[in-house]
């Protein structure tokens, strides 16, 4: 069974700084392509980046809104990804999911996602 | 960005009706190698998204065939017949075409 269990959230004041983890269970790690994808309280979700598999040389991409101040890398060996997050904002209070991408693309499977609260 | 614009914000639907969700693309989805890069999510109240239909009309693994994707290049329609009580939470499109992927506002299914 495919488990995807974020942690490391929480409070931060604006322009600390946070890295979330994302533990994957139950498929080869190393064969997916991993994301991170953040909604905020009754919006959208806001897709942030990916991580490609050990095929494509774990190169990362990044959406526009957050590249610069997000990080996404993976520790193949325990199967955990994360998410740097630097120079925190308001803006950046969200539930924050890890999710693994299918090459169609889409994301098959979402963690149970972490808040994040950006606030003095 | 490909923006992705859903109607209507909300439906509400009597059970055992149909539902039908529309989005549109700012920019054609189809590939050039006849795939059309839409996708379709669904959350329910409290959970995070959970995958429904890929490239615009095939089914997740599990999905009900109640539920049915299809539509053009720009324009795509998730249809949901005999709507049940499970079905109540915030449809999204998104798309997979390129960098930065991104979603949908959402539509919100409810039950009369």
């Amino acid at each position: 069974e495919v488990k995807l269990l974020e942690s490391g959230g929480g409070l931060v004041q604006p322009g600390g700084s946070l890295r979330l983890s994302c533990a994957a269970s139950g498929f080869t790690f190393t064969d997916f392509y991993m994301s991170w994808i953040r909604q905020p309280p009754g919006k959208a979700p806001e897709w942030l980046g990916v991580i490609r598999n050990k095929a494509n040389g774990y190169t990362t991409e990044y959406n526009p809104s957050v590249k610069g101040r997000f990080t996404i890398s993976r520790d193949n060996t325990q199967n955990i990804l994360y998410l740097q997050m630097n120079t925190l904002r308001a803006e950046d209070t969200a539930i924050y999911y890890c999710a693994r991408i299918r090459l169609g693309p889409f994301f098959d499977y979402w963690g149970q996602g972490v808040m994040v609260t950006v606030s003095s | 960005d490909i923006v992705m614009t859903q109607a209507p914000l909300s439906v509400s639907v009597t059970p055992g009706e149909s539902a039908s969700i529309s989005c549109r693309s700012s920019k054609s989805l189809l590939h050039s190698n006849g795939n059309t890069y839409v996708n379709w999510y669904l959350q329910k109240p409290g959970k995070s998204p959970q995958f429904l239909i890929y490239r615009m009309s095939n089914l997740a693994s599990g999905v009900p065939d109640r539920f049915s994707g299809s539509g053009s290049e720009t324009d795509f329609t998730l249809k949901i017949s005999k709507v049940e009580t499970e079905d109540v939470g915030v449809y999204y499109c998104g798309h997979g075409l390129e960098y930065p992927y991104t979603f949908g506002a959402g539509t919100k299914l409810e039950l009369k």
